[in-house]
């Protein structure tokens, strides 16, 4: 069975750094796009970066665009979410989710997230 | 940037009772490419509808997808206990930024 795993989400300042981590299971990873996307409390979702299956081409939602890096490592079936200088705006639940390749920008898997909370 | 405005905001209903959810574009969706999630309190969204009606692998035919152009519709013909939850609806054609709205709640009347 598909299943992604998010882990990293903590409290931090605001100004700070955190690195999310996505792990896959359950399919072939990299054959796949993948995308973060986050939900603020009481908010809809909002996607916020995609990579696609080689690690080529990350887009970003114009909000974080400079300020967070999307990456992947196939080897360890691994996504990743570096976020630097946090706003308090940025806080959510962080999901990763899987691109259907067949309708790429459909999200057919997703984790169950990750709580990232921007506050001094 | 594509804005979804999803109506009503709250459908309260009865199982067994036919729930019909609106998805609006700020303008053409291209290529019927929306589709629907549902969302659990603690769990994962789970995808039941892509392509504006096809239903995703395992979803129930009691839940349909219809509309195109910038009037989307998501029907539930009869209402499950399991159903009651939240439902948005999401744009992504061409290149992103992809968009969802901003939500549906359906709760037990």
């Amino acid at each position: 069975e598909a299943q992604l795993v998010e882990s990293g989400g903590a409290l931090v300042q605001p100004g700070g750094s955190l690195r999310l981590s996505c792990a896959a299971s359950g399919f072939s990873f990299s054959s796949y796009w993948m995308s973060w996307v986050r939900q603020a409390p009481g908010e809809g979702p909002e996607w916020v970066a995609n990579i696609k299956h080689d690690g080529r081409d990350p887009y970003y939602m114009a909000s974080v665009k400079g300020r967070f890096t999307i990456s992947r490592d196939n080897a360890r079936n691994s996504l990743y979410l570096q976020m630097n200088s946090l706003r308090a705006d940025d806080t959510a639940v962080y999901f990763c989710a899987r691109v259907k390749w067949s309708h790429p920008g459909a999200f057919e898997i997703w984790g169950q997230g990750t709580m990232v909370t921007v506050s001094s | 940037e594509i804005m979804l405005t999803q109506s009503p905001g709250t459908l309260s209903l009865s199982p067994g009772e036919r729930a019909t959810l609106s998805c609006r574009a700020s303008q053409t969706v291209t290529s019927s490419f929306l589709a629907w999630y549902q969302h659990k309190p603690g769990q994962a969204p789970r995808l039941l509808i892509f392509g504006a009606s096809t239903r995703d692998t395992g979803i129930p035919d009691r839940f349909s997808g219809s509309g195109s152009g910038t009037d989307f519709t998501l029907t539930i013909s009869r209402l499950e206990p399991e159903d009651f939850a939240v439902y948005y609806c999401q744009q992504y054609g061409n290149s992103p930024p992809w968009t969802f709205g901003q939500g549906t709640k359906v709760e037990i009347k």
